[in-house]
């Protein structure tokens, strides 16, 4: 497996309360994404880095922050939880060259429930 | 929205059969990958092939490409009862992030 740690693995949390979510990679890759999981969804992506403090917006970013300090770290907030973003979220890495796609590697995911 | 749909959304087989999975997508794209996703795991890679293929093995998979249907298809042959997972495809396009479908839950019974 790809180096990826997410944690935590698993969260209750209230709404209204924010909450982080880390990502941590030992693979030094440029390429850094947060997805969600929903069923009948498949995965969406909410933010994603491609660089040190370079970040930017997927297709399902509203209610979502993301910072990248470090080339290993990038965290997910989620600055006032809502019932609508319980989900699994994903992280995943990907060591791109340049326009075009390369394989993602993915953690194994954080199960958040807003209650 | 989603840019791969798969089908069927639910496959139910024997070990030792084959399995085939379709994808289906809508606009046109750079390359198309695969990945299995087992209960409570991330996904996992299985193959990668570009628009100008129209064909890759990998094991006892094999993928087809045929961008003028825009579909693509994973077929696992001699199918064992650990190949049991969701299975995903995921299209690009230049500049663009991948996008998922919402996958074909594949069981193989023993």
């Amino acid at each position: 497996d790809a180096g990826i740690t997410q944690s935590p693995r698993h969260k209750v949390t209230e709404t209204g309360t924010p909450v982080t979510l880390r990502c941590h990679q030992t693979e030094n890759h440029r390429y850094m994404y947060w997805y969600r999981q929903d069923p009948g969804h498949g995965l969406r992506l909410i933010h994603y880095s491609y660089g040190v403090k370079d970040t930017d917006k997927g297709e399902v970013s509203d209610g979502y922050s993301v910072s990248r300090s470090k080339t290993e770290d990038f965290l997910l907030t989620l600055e006032s939880a809502t019932s609508s973003q319980t989900s699994v979220y994903f992280c995943a890495i990907s060591d791109r060259q340049g326009a075009y796609n390369s394989p993602l590697h993915f953690g194994n995911g954080t199960r958040l429930t807003v209650t | 929205s989603q840019q791969g749909e798969e089908d069927p959304q639910a496959l139910s087989i024997q070990e030792g059969e084959n399995a085939t999975m379709n994808c289906s997508y809508k606009t046109s794209i750079n390359n198309l990958q695969w990945y299995r996703q087992n209960s409570g795991r991330g996904l996992v890679h299985l193959i990668l092939i570009r628009s100008n293929e129209r064909e890759k093995h990998s094991g006892r998979l094999r993928v087809t490409l045929d961008t003028s249907k825009k579909s693509s298809s994973l077929l696992i042959t001699a199918s064992r009862a650990a190949d049991t997972a969701s299975y995903f495809c995921a299209t690009d396009a230049l500049f663009n992030d991948m996008r998922f479908g919402a996958g074909t839950r594949l069981t193989v019974k023993p």
